[in-house]
């Protein structure tokens, strides 16, 4: 069945390092992607998306290329701050049945 | 494993009726429950924070008179839409967080409003 595997956490990187946190999905057709981001006590906000092959998403500094080669959709930011500390979901969505599939998700801590 | 459920699975009903999904941590205590909207071929969106015995938290934009939620015990959490409209199908989702890192999704409820 469809699925989203996305790296497990928790990552912890110094302020200003480069952001790398990987998704991979499998589907039998074409999924709109989404990268959630859930703050300490707060619910998932969402942060950016693509719908379709080659789309970037862009949000906060934070991007995803949708590869329909690779079936990925890795979160990448260029320089981290203490402030991006969450934790990140991968998610897909197919539109044959509406259902939302998430990752586990990678919790994320950026030390000053 | 921690289990969320909600109740009922999926709901019609007529305009202008009031609807009541339950949200309930199974095997967990949960201080905190949050109440999302799925739009049809869209994201999920946060509608509000459920918090147990206080006043629910609302985005913005959510009308709280429309969409009430009551957090009366540590492992229920209630959400009525009241006077359904077309407008207001969806497929609403919970989730509630055992501790302070543990996350778990609700299955969902689909309403449908004729």
């Amino acid at each position: 069945g469809d699925s989203v595997t996305q790296m497990e956490g928790p990552v912890t990187l110094s302020e200003e390092a480069f952001l790398t946190i990987n998704c991979t999905y499998t589907a039998t057709g074409y999924p709109s992607l989404f990268w959630y981001v859930q703050y300490p006590g707060e619910g998932l906000q969402l942060l950016l998306k693509a719908t379709k092959a080659d789309d970037k998403g862009s949000n906060k500094g934070f991007e995803a290329t949708y590869r329909k080669e690779t079936t990925s959709f890795h979160l990448e930011k260029g320089s981290v701050q203490v402030s991006d500390s969450a934790v990140y979901f991968c998610a897909s969505l197919m539109n044959r049945d509406d259902k939302i599939i998430f990752g586990k998700g990678t919790r994320l801590h950026i030390l000053p | 494993g921690a289990v969320v459920s909600q109740h009922p699975s999926w709901v019609i009903c007529k305009s202008g009726t009031s609807v009541k999904i339950e949200c309930r941590s199974l095997d967990f205590q949960a201080t905190t429950m949050f109440w999302y909207r799925q739009f049809p071929k869209q994201s999920l969106m946060l509608m509000a924070t459920s918090n147990e015995g206080s006043k629910a938290t609302y985005e913005q934009g959510v009308e709280k008179d429309k969409f009430l939620i009551n957090h009366a015990s540590l492992t229920l959490s209630t959400l009525t839409v009241t006077s359904a409209h077309p407008e207001d199908s969806s497929f609403y989702i919970c989730s509630a967080f055992r501790g302070s890192n543990e996350q778990f999704f609700g299955p969902g409820t689909r309403l449908t409003v004729l």
